[in-house]
């Protein structure tokens, strides 16, 4: 039982590139969720996938999109990637959304846009 | 939104002392306040919540506590021990889609 495996675990990449960071579940949980994590900042909610099928932005999605391709993957790609966007990347999942359904969270990606 | 305010940002403890974490929230209808466990370059972990009909809960080592009038909710750790360093978030979140608004994280450091 992997949990939450997230795909790379460590990328640079030069300004203006793109890229997928990509997610997968194994514990059937219905909703996925991708933040980011600056120095002093905490967890800022990127995206989040409620139940497959569904997306809707969280606190910065501005230069992110996102996919649920089913019920246990859920990636999201930088378009066109800017220095701001250096961070660690994590995906988490839950079971639901509601009061009791704590997170699990991936390892994180490193990301360094030079 | 919500905000969430989170202190002290690093507190430094001697093994075995008790350690306390401060959150304040600003939401009225938050209503689950849940805690993560960040060990240095590992994934934030869940270690215990509450819902805001309890005032508080324990599980060993750890409590925590709520006061809705105030908007208070704090962690709270006893007997600390080298393996508790790590950076603590607190989060709220209430009905409907229960996304969790986190802290800033608190950094703790047992020293042995």
């Amino acid at each position: 039982n992997a949990g939450v495996t997230q795909t790379p675990k460590f990328q640079v990449l030069k300004t203006g590139q793109s890229m997928t960071l990509q997610c997968a579940q194994d514990m059937n949980h219905n909703s996925m969720y991708w933040y980011r994590q600056d120095p002093g900042m905490g967890l800022r909610l990127i995206y989040y996938s409620a139940s497959e099928g569904t997306t809707d932005k969280g606190e910065v999605p501005n230069g992110y999109n996102v996919s649920r391709l089913n019920k246990r993957e859920f990636s999201l790609r930088l378009e066109s990637a800017a220095p701001s966007q250096t961070s660690v990347y994590f995906c988490a999942s839950s079971q639901r959304q509601g009061p009791g359904y704590g997170y699990t969270f991936g390892s994180g990606t490193r990301l360094t846009v030079v | 939104g919500e905000n969430v305010e989170q202190h002290p940002s690093t507190l430094s403890v001697q093994e075995g002392d008790s350690a306390v974490i401060k959150c304040t929230y600003s939401d009225s209808a938050s209503n689950y306040f849940p805690w993560y466990k960040q060990e240095l370059g590992k994934r934030p972990q869940l270690i215990i919540d509450i819902r805001s009909n309890v005032g508080e809960k324990k599980d060993q080592r750890i409590a925590v506590t709520l006061n809705k009038t105030a908007k208070h909710f704090s962690l709270h750790i006893t007997e600390t021990q080298p393996e508790d360093s790590a950076v603590y978030f607190c989060a709220a979140s209430k009905g409907g889609s229960y996304i969790p608004t986190f802290g800033r994280g608190t950094s703790l450091i047992v020293h042995p």
